[in-house]
């Protein structure tokens, strides 16, 4: 069983707030990633870190933020929530070798 | 760049049909191809991987080839069950270097009645 966790598991918030998604992991792994996924199933990168103080963009543009302060630790901001952002975020993570990547139950996030 | 692309759902069947769901991928060099599960309101799991080519992975059931020749990973389960129901990702990572990022698929809905 994977030992990652993502917390809310459901948030409906209101238009211009701020919100973080908690994304932790206790596997030791340096890697982390997240991924928002549409309606229609599809997952795209938006996030990841190679390490503690390592992040980058991923595949798709998004108006969220991450920071990596702590190995085990990898939360997502929104500065400003907006009804487009209404999507799951799933966090996951991934060893040394790359070979398997962990993910979280996810967040759906509802912005009203 | 790099490319993942699964069969179009939604595939229904009844219990202990057989299951093909196919996936063919582009990609430069010798990537890890693998097969991931999403049962409702979860995350991802991994079901199963193969790293070089003529690997066969198998889990639950479930197998799939990594076929160099014709760049395809086509997941297959001979007698399928209710529980099975879920969506499944074909994705690739890329070898070497330190890209560890993966590629996905659209995914595939899968129902399975009984």
């Amino acid at each position: 069983e994977a030992d990652i966790y993502q917390t809310p598991r459901y948030l409906v918030i209101g238009t211009g707030k701020k919100i973080t998604l908690e994304c932790s992991q206790t596997m030791g792994h340096d890697k982390m990633y997240w991924y928002q996924q549409d309606p229609g199933m599809e997952l795209h990168l938006i996030h990841y870190s190679y390490g503690v103080n390592s992040t980058e963009k991923g595949d798709l543009s998004s108006e969220s933020t991450v920071s990596r302060i702590r190995t085990e630790h990898f939360p997502l901001t929104l500065e400003s929530a907006r009804p487009s952002h209404t999507s799951q975020y799933l966090c996951a993570s991934s060893d040394l070798t790359g070979t398997e990547a962990f993910f979280g139950q996810g967040t759906r996030l509802t912005v009203v | 760049g790099d490319s993942v692309t699964q069969m179009e759902g939604p595939v229904t069947l009844s219990e202990e049909a057989f299951l093909t769901i196919n996936c063919t991928y582009t990609a430069t060099g010798y990537p890890s191809l693998f097969w991931y599960v999403q049962y409702p309101g979860e995350g991802l799991q991994l079901l199963l991987k193969a790293t070089k080519a003529d690997d066969k992975g198998s889990n639950k059931g479930f197998e799939a080839t990594y076929r160099k020749e014709t760049t395809s990973f086509h997941l297959e389960k001979g007698s399928v069950q209710v529980s099975d129901s879920a969506v499944y990702f074909c994705a690739l990572r890329r070898s070497g270097g330190s890209n560890y990022k993966l590629t996905f698929g659209k995914g595939t809905l899968l129902t399975v009645n009984p």
